[in-house]
């Protein structure tokens, strides 16, 4: 079965840097297109950023954007995430998820259970 | 950005009701339309694609409509496992934006 689990959230001091890791089995993850998705504490869901299957398109929410990097290793079945520069407002449960084969252009069938990150001095 | 706005924010039904969320975008996107479900310290399951789809596995009490800007989820007959929030998300162009969420409470 589908299996998607995140790694790599904690607490940390504001303007640091995190890693978050989501390691996929159960699927040929190579062929899958992988978002993240983040939700603050008692809000909603908020869209973050997508790879490609191949990595060869990426794209970010405008609130992300040039201080998260998005990226894959797909000989590990693992997604990352390299969060720089955090804020407050980055605090959040962070999942990760599954797009559909060969793209990052659809809906997202398959969801983590999440990692929580605090930004916090 | 495309605004996704949800209608009601919250509400209380009771087992066996009807029910209907609503979604509107602020521009068109087609019927890519996705509908989630998330209960409390959970993901989000997917319930509804392409506007109208339902997902393998979930119940045929659950129903999308709509195209365009104004969508719908609609479930026939309230189970107690269908208390939950539930989320619009359109998937016509990047960003990918969400609606702020339904919660759905028992009266």
């Amino acid at each position: 079965q589908v299996q998607l689990v995140e790694s790599g959230g904690g607490v940390v001091q504001p303007g640091r840097s995190l890693r978050l890791s989501c390691a996929a089995s159960g699927f040929t993850f190579r062929s899958y297109g992988m978002h993240w998705v983040r939700q603050a504490p008692g809000k909603g869901l908020e869209w973050v950023a997508v790879i490609w299957y191949d990595g060869s398109k990426k794209y970010y929410a405008d609130s992300v954007k040039d201080r998260f990097t998005i990226s894959r290793d797909n000989s590990q079945n693992t997604l990352y995430l390299q969060m720089n520069s955090l804020r407050a407002e980055d605090t959040a449960v962070y999942y990760c998820a599954r797009d559909t084969p060969y793209s990052g252009n659809y809906y997202l069938d398959y969801w983590g259970q999440g990692t929580l990150v605090t930004v916090s001095s | 950005a495309i605004w996704m706005t949800q209608s009601p924010s919250s509400f209380s039904a009771s087992t066996g009701d009807r029910v209907t969320i609503t979604c509107r975008a602020s521009q068109g996107i087609s019927s890519y339309l996705a509908w989630y479900q998330q209960k409390p310290g959970k993901a989000p399951k997917l319930l509804i694609y392409a506007a109208s789809t339902l997902q393998s596995g979930v119940p045929s009490r659950f129903s999308g409509s709509g195209s365009g800007t104004d969508f719908n989820l609609t479930i026939s007959c309230l189970q107690s496992e269908d208390f939950a929030t539930y989320y619009c998300q359109q998937y016509y162009t990047y960003p990918r934006t969400f609606g702020q969420g339904t919660k759905v409470e028992i009266k």
